[in-house]
This record gives C-alpha cells, sequence and structure tokens, in this order.
C-alpha cells in the first residue's frame, strides 16, 4: 500500500548508455514531479507534471525526458547518462498544484561509472 | 535558484533538549514547508504554513514565519534519538503554484 514507489532503488550503469526510472503513485493526486539531490543534499526540481501535461521544465539537460502514460504514473528516461548525473532521483506527487503538500518516493540512487 | 538557507547547517544535541533551526528566503511566498529526511530515505511533509499565518503547532513540533523578516523558524520540543534526520525548508513562491523550493538543509543528531 506503499503511497508513491520507485523503480528501481539502486540503478548502477555505465557512461554513455540510456536508463528510465519508473514512479507510481496510489493516492488519486494529479501532479508529479521529478526532483535531483546531489551529494550535498540540494535537492531541486526537474518536472512537474498535472494530469498527464508538462507544466515545469527547469532547464535541464534534453537528455532528460519525462513521460507520464496517466496521472498515476510519472518515468523518467534519461539518454546518454554522464557522470555528473549520478544523483538520487526522487518522484513526488501532490494533490494539486498551489503548493500542496507533496508526498516523496524512497529515492533511485543512480552512479554513472 | 535557491530560496530557503536554513541555519544552522548541523545541529547536535542531548536527547531531552530543543532543537531550534532557521530558515531564510528571498522572495514573496504563498506557503512555506518543512520536510524530514531520514538517511538514505525519502522526504516526508512535516507542517505547511501560509503566508498569511504566524506560527503553527504540530505534536512536539513549533513552526513560526516572518513574512516581515523572510524568515522561518522550527522548534523541535523535548528531541528524542529518532528525531534525528536532516531538516528541510521549501517555499512556493507567490505566482508559481506548483514548484517548491528547497533549501540546503540542518543536519540533527540527537544523542542518547
Amino acid at each position: 500500500d506503499t503511497a508513491v514507489s520507485q523503480t528501481p532503488k539502486y540503478l548502477v550503469t555505465q557512461m554513455g548508455n540510456d536508463k528510465s526510472i519508473k514512479c507510481e503513485q496510489n493516492l488519486g493526486h494529479d501532479t508529479m514531479y521529478w526532483y535531483k539531490q546531489d551529494s550535498k543534499k540540494f535537492l531541486k526540481i526537474m518536472f512537474s507534471y498535472n494530469n498527464k501535461e508538462l507544466i515545469i521544465n527547469e532547464t535541464v539537460p534534453n537528455r532528460f525526458s519525462p513521460k507520464s502514460p496517466d496521472k498515476a504514473h510519472l518515468n523518467l528516461h534519461i539518454n546518454s547518462l554522464e557522470l555528473g548525473d549520478s544523483a538520487v532521483y526522487f518522484c513526488a506527487s501532490s494533490l494539486a498544484g498551489g503548493g500542496d503538500t507533496q508526498y516523496f518516493g524512497p529515492g533511485t540512487r543512480l552512479t554513472v561509472l | 535558484s535557491q530560496q530557503g538557507e536554513e541555519d544552522p547547517q548541523a545541529l547536535s544535541i542531548q536527547e531531552g533538549e530543543n532543537a531550534t533551526m532557521n530558515c531564510s528566503y528571498k522572495t514573496s511566498i504563498n506557503n512555506l514547508q518543512w520536510y524530514r529526511q531520514n538517511s538514505g530515505r525519502g522526504l516526508v511533509h512535516l507542517i505547511l504554513i501560509r503566508s498569511n499565518e504566524r506560527e503553527k503547532h504540530s505534536g512536539r513540533l513549533r513552526v513560526t514565519l516572518d513574512t516581515s523578516k523572510k524568515s522561518s523558524s522550527l522548534l523541535i520540543t523535548a528531541s528524542r534519538a529518532a528525531d534525528t534526520a536532516s531538516y528541510f525548508c521549501a517555499t512556493v513562491e507567490k505566482g508559481s503554484n506548483y514548484k517548491l523550493t528547497f533549501g540546503k538543509g540542518t543536519l540533527l543528531t540527537v544523542n542518547p
């Protein structure tokens, strides 16, 4: 009965590879987010979708492409992985926007070698 | 750009003591939220305070907001070892309905 789930929990891959991280929420929320947390624990928003529509895209390289097949899912695909992409990626959801409380997934630790 | 700045960056106290963390921000906000992150885990929402509120309580947590000084504080009373975590403030800027901007966080260690 996990509210926001992500898979995989850990991802280790070589530079240049393409990988995907999946996120699902069972809270019935309309809005979903992707955040990146770097090694200094700084958390920065990457994307936000509301009812499958992209509403925030924070100057993220276009190697990162989010996809929302329905409002319960927001996946993140990363092409041509670079060393600097190593981080923990968090998915989150909220009921609507307007600064609602956000519910976070457990995170995916991506390590690019 | 970064909005919230927490102070101190790290805080170490004994069980039973109170812990106070501060957050400053730069722009006008709709609300300010505090989150906790245990090591290796996701963030957990603690409390949300709207721009027209000055103080809010939730259990052992007390949050204040001073919009004239663009600052907020989180007080944890009677701390426990289980309170050991990183604490982040996050703001929703006026006019930005969906974007939550996080500070760098305060690492709180509560020693048994």
